[in-house]
C-alpha cells in the first residue's frame, strides 16, 4: 500500500505568479485535506476535498484554490503569489471525511516565494 | 472555536532523562487528540490518539499521553528518551469533519 506523495519536493517562485501543488492520495482514501506550515510554526489547514467538491475551508482567500480527481488525488492552486506564502504545504489523505479517522499526511512541498 | 496550546516551545532533556511535553486545548464539544512527530524536513508522523474510552494512550517509539478532560489536556510523555526522539512535536485537535487545528510546536532536543 503506498502512502500520500507529494510533488513537487521544492519549489521557487517569484511573486505574482502562480504555482500548483500536487498530491497522491494514500489507496482508499477519498478525502484530502492541504495545510500551510510557516517556517517555525504549526501547520493551519487550508481547505478539504471530498468526492471531488470543497467541504471544509480555513481561513485563506480565494487564490487559494483546489481540486480533486476521480482518483481522489488533488491539486493545490495559489494564484498571485505572496513572499507569506512562503511556507511547507503538506496534503494529508484519510479513508472517510468525517469522524475519528487519522490523517496519513505526506512529505511536504517546499515552497518559496522570492 | 477550538484552539491548541503547546506551553513550551523548546525542552531540551538528556539521553535516557524522562519527559514530558504539554498540550492544552480548548473546545466546547469533545474532541479526538492527536499527537504528531515531525522530523528535519520531513512530513507530519502519528505517534498517538486519543479516540475514547481509556484515558491513557500508547503510542510507538514508547510514547504515551494521557487525556484529562476536567484540565482540557493531553500531555505526551516518554519515560527514556533517546537521541533519535530530537524533532518537532505537535498536539492536534480534530471536531467536525477531518479539520486539524494543530498548536505551535516543541522542540524537543536530547543532548548526549
Amino acid at each position: 500500500e503506498t502512502g500520500v506523495t507529494q510533488s513537487p519536493t521544492h519549489l521557487i517562485k517569484t511573486r505574482g505568479q502562480q504555482v500548483t501543488l500536487r498530491c497522491s492520495s494514500q489507496s482508499g482514501h477519498n478525502t484530502v485535506s492541504w495545510y500551510q506550515q510557516a517556517l517555525g510554526q504549526g501547520p493551519q489547514f487550508i481547505f478539504q476535498y471530498y468526492r471531488e467538491e470543497e467541504n471544509g475551508r480555513g481561513n485563506f482567500p480565494p487564490r487559494f484554490s483546489g481540486l480533486q480527481f476521480p482518483n481522489y488525488s488533488s491539486e493545490l492552486n495559489v494564484n498571485a503569489l505572496e513572499l507569506d506564502d512562503s511556507a511547507l504545504y503538506l496534503c494529508a489523505s484519510s479513508p472517510q471525511y468525517r469522524g475519528n479517522t487519522e490523517a496519513f499526511f505526506g512529505q511536504g512541498t517546499r515552497l518559496t516565494v522570492v | 472555536a477550538q484552539s491548541v496550546t503547546q506551553l513550551d516551545s523548546q525542552v531540551p532533556v538528556f539521553e535516557e532523562a524522562p519527559v514530558e511535553l504539554r498540550c492544552n486545548y480548548s473546545s466546547s464539544v469533545s474532541v479526538y487528540l492527536f499527537w504528531y512527530v515531525q522530523y528535519p524536513n520531513q512530513g507530519l508522523q502519528l505517534l498517538l490518539k486519543y479516540l475514547s474510552g481509556s484515558t491513557l494512550v500508547k503510542g510507538i517509539n514508547g510514547f504515551e499521553a494521557e487525556f484529562n478532560k476536567s484540565q482540557t489536556s493531553f500531555h505526551l510523555r516518554k519515560p527514556s528518551v533517546h537521541i533519535s526522539d530530537t524533532a518537532e512535536y505537535f498536539c492536534a485537535v480534530k471536531k467536525a469533519g477531518n479539520m486539524l487545528t494543530f498548536g505551535g510546536g516543541t522542540r524537543l532536543m536530547v543532548k548526549p
